[in-house]
């Protein structure tokens, strides 16, 4: 079955320091993946998908990802953190054979000190 | 342009009722998704309907069921309500039903008391 780990349930950052949020998936071929960043009480907001060609791709707000393929990974990363960037990080993966659904992992809260 | 768009906002039922939740879509947008989020969990994928028809169905029992209507605008139904379906529901919209993005809308938060 299709599987996305997000390791880390929380990290803690210290603004102005770099960040990277890590994301595993299993899945026989590659699929699409996607990032998402969910602030309290709101819905999800896309932060950079990948479907194919540059492995590293550029996002919204700074962030940046790069697929690698050997590992089964996606990881999200930013090279200075703002205060703002404080908020629940989704990683998830596009499956079309099951009903074009998307497959998220069970999220990443970032917590930003001053 | 206006996002996704879902109402109610918030909504609280007993076990044992029934819930409609609805969405609008983004404007020519043709398919909506359907997700339930628990608290502290990743969004699960409900339903995925396109163009009125399902597309994709996940791994819900048959009190959930949705549709889909000629103006694109979906509604979700719960029967039966358990203390368990109390989440936060998103709906999603995207253009065609594979191969782009899918744009969220800020959800309705359903208690089940």
């Amino acid at each position: 079955a299709q599987s996305v780990t997000q390791p880390d349930i929380h990290i803690t950052v210290s603004e102005g320091a770099s960040l990277e949020l890590r994301c595993n998936y299993s899945y026989g071929a590659t699929p699409y993946l996607f990032w998402y960043v969910q602030s309290p009480g709101q819905g999800l907001q896309l932060l950079l998908k990948y479907f194919s060609g540059d492995t590293l791709v550029q996002g919204i707000k700074g962030f940046e990802a790069e697929f690698k393929r050997s590992q089964s990974s996606f990881n999200l990363r930013k090279p200075s953190v703002h205060w703002s960037d404080a908020a629940e990080y989704f990683c998830a993966v596009g499956f079309m054979e099951y009903g074009n659904k998307l497959v998220f992992g069970a999220g990443t809260i970032l917590r930003v000190k001053s | 342009d206006a996002g996704v768009t879902q109402s109610p906002t918030h909504l609280i039922k007993t076990r044992g009722q029934h819930v409609t939740l609805r969405c609008s879509p983004i404007s020519g947008h043709k398919s909506v998704s359907w997700y339930q989020q628990v608290l502290g969990q990743g969004p699960q994928f409900i339903f995925q309907y396109y163009e009125k028809e399902e597309r994709g169905r996940g791994n819900f029992p048959d009190r959930f069921s949705a549709r889909q209507f000629p103006n694109y605008s979906s509604e979700l139904n719960v029967n039966a309500l358990l203390l368990g379906d109390s989440a936060l529901y998103l709906c999603a919209s995207r253009v065609a039903p594979t191969g782009d993005e899918q744009f969220f809308g800020p959800g309705t938060r359903l208690t089940v008391l």
